[in-house]
């Protein structure tokens, strides 16, 4: 069946520096991909999506790239500020249901 | 704001006993989702909803059941609980015409 993986259970980054979470899956049918924001104690919230038509994808301060040749994406985060400090889980899929991968800790660092 | 509630938010209870959480959401959405998240394990797939009484079986349905008998509320039971059943549950709804998933905001249960 499909799989959503990170590459990392964690990663720390200096603040004002850019963050760079990976992301792979095993599924080359999937269509659609979506990065979430976890914080302590509250649910995921969406950041960025991107669907398989499509190689990048801007919003504010993130960027999420799509390389289907490796069935890899990643998020970017620019200026990295201590409030990016949370579990980011990519997860994918075709359709719906979405697969989650199982998360990295992203530590801002003051 | 998403529009979804769950309740309740905390709930300890004992091995055996029978455990029901619920999901509203204000968003008229056709699907719905329950997961579970564990250290370790990320974020898992119960059960989800495709429309009112329509459900399937997500990657660790065992041990759960689910309900939807109007658009607004799906049910997650727990028919005789086990402290392997302890963890976060969350409740997704899928907007209609963008496919986001927007999560609820938990629902910790301790089985002791």
């Amino acid at each position: 069946g499909e799989s959503v993986g990170l590459h990392l259970p964690t990663l720390s980054v200096q603040e004002g520096d850019n963050s760079i979470i990976n992301c792979a899956y095993s599924n080359s049918a999937s269509d659609y991909f979506i990065w979430y924001k976890q914080e302590s104690g509250k649910g995921p919230q969406f950041i960025i999506d991107i669907r398989s038509n499509m190689d990048k994808r801007q919003g504010q301060r993130v960027t999420v790239l799509l390389n289907k040749t490796v069935k890899h994406l990643s998020l970017q985060i620019a200026a990295t500020q201590p409030g990016d400090s949370a579990v980011y889980f990519c997860a994918g899929g075709v359709n719906t249901p979405l697969v989650f991968g199982k998360g990295t800790r992203l530590s801002v660092i003051a | 704001d998403a529009g979804i509630t769950q309740s309740p938010r905390h709930k300890v209870t004992e091995t055996g006993t029978p455990v029901t959480l619920r999901c509203h959401q204000t968003e008229n959405h056709r699907y719905m989702y329950w997961y579970r998240q564990d250290p370790g394990h990320g974020l898992r797939l119960i059960h989800y909803s495709y429309g009112v009484k329509d459900t399937d079986k997500g990657e660790v349905s065992d041990g759960y059941s689910v309900s939807r008998s109007k658009t607004e509320d799906f049910l997650l039971t727990l028919e005789s609980a086990t402290s392997s059943q302890t963890s976060v549950y969350f409740c997704a709804i899928r907007a209609d015409l963008t496919g986001e998933l927007f999560f609820g905001e938990g629902s910790r249960l301790t089985v002791l």
